[in-house]
């Protein structure tokens, strides 16, 4: 069963507009939230994350916006550039182990 | 910091053999886990180690995956008799351990069953 959906697989944005990724979970003991942003043959790296008593964490031009009521998590670039091209995975953290959903691929057109 | 290191990048293996990868965590990290991910879908948790020991496996982990993290520093995965659906990413990541503290990732040993 998949605690962390990402519904989207693939999303298309102008440079300088802004980026919305969306993020689904369905585990209430979830504590703790994060972004990843994965390039071909690399691993992903950590890019932003949130805990669950907060509703919003903000780094740059990266915002993590955390919904607890209706198990929402989406990630804000703005504004977006080229070289955010990539796989975005949301993960979401209970116990001693991270959960990933599936990904969604982020084209940025110049 | 150098970060989170795997070996080898690439394995091509035949059905039937033995395959050990490495991983070298960040130096003060004292978590650190296993991940496979196939193409489309995220990385799926394999095992865990807090320091030397084994904390959590899943159920993803057959009987003829192993892995080990001696003297709490570099850990191996090891799979035996491998298949062709053992064909994937394997991806090692470590952490502080600290409350809120994120997971940090290799690049991975992507292992091609043949």
């Amino acid at each position: 069963d998949q605690q962390v959906k990402q519904n989207s697989p693939s999303l298309s944005v102008q440079e300088g507009r802004i980026s919305i990724l969306n993020c689904d979970y369905t585990n209430s003991m979830f504590d703790y939230f994060l972004w990843y942003k994965k390039y071909p043959a690399e691993g992903p790296t950590f890019l932003i994350s949130i805990s669950s008593i907060k509703d919003k964490n903000e780094d740059g031009r990266f915002t993590v916006f955390l919904n607890k009521s209706a198990k929402h998590l989406s990630l804000h670039i703005v504004p977006s550039q080229p070289g955010d091209s990539a796989v975005y995975f949301c993960a979401a953290f209970t116990g001693n182990q991270f959960y990933f959903g599936t990904g969604t691929s982020l084209t940025v057109i110049p | 910091d150098t970060g989170v290191s795997q070996d080898p990048r690439h394995k091509i293996t035949k059905r039937g053999q033995n395959v050990t990868f490495r991983c070298d965590p960040i130096s003060e990290h004292n978590r650190l886990y296993w991940y496979r991910q196939t193409l489309g879908q995220g990385p799926e948790f394999l095992t865990y180690f807090q320091n030397e020991a084994q904390l959590e496996k899943s159920r993803l982990l057959s009987d003829r995956f192993s892995a080990e993290r001696p003297k709490g520093s570099f850990s191996t995965l090891e799979i035996q008799r491998t298949e062709q659906g053992d064909s994937a990413m394997y991806l090692c990541a470590s952490s502080s351990g600290t409350s809120y503290s994120p997971l940090h990732f290799g690049n991975g040993t992507r292992l091609t069953v043949t």
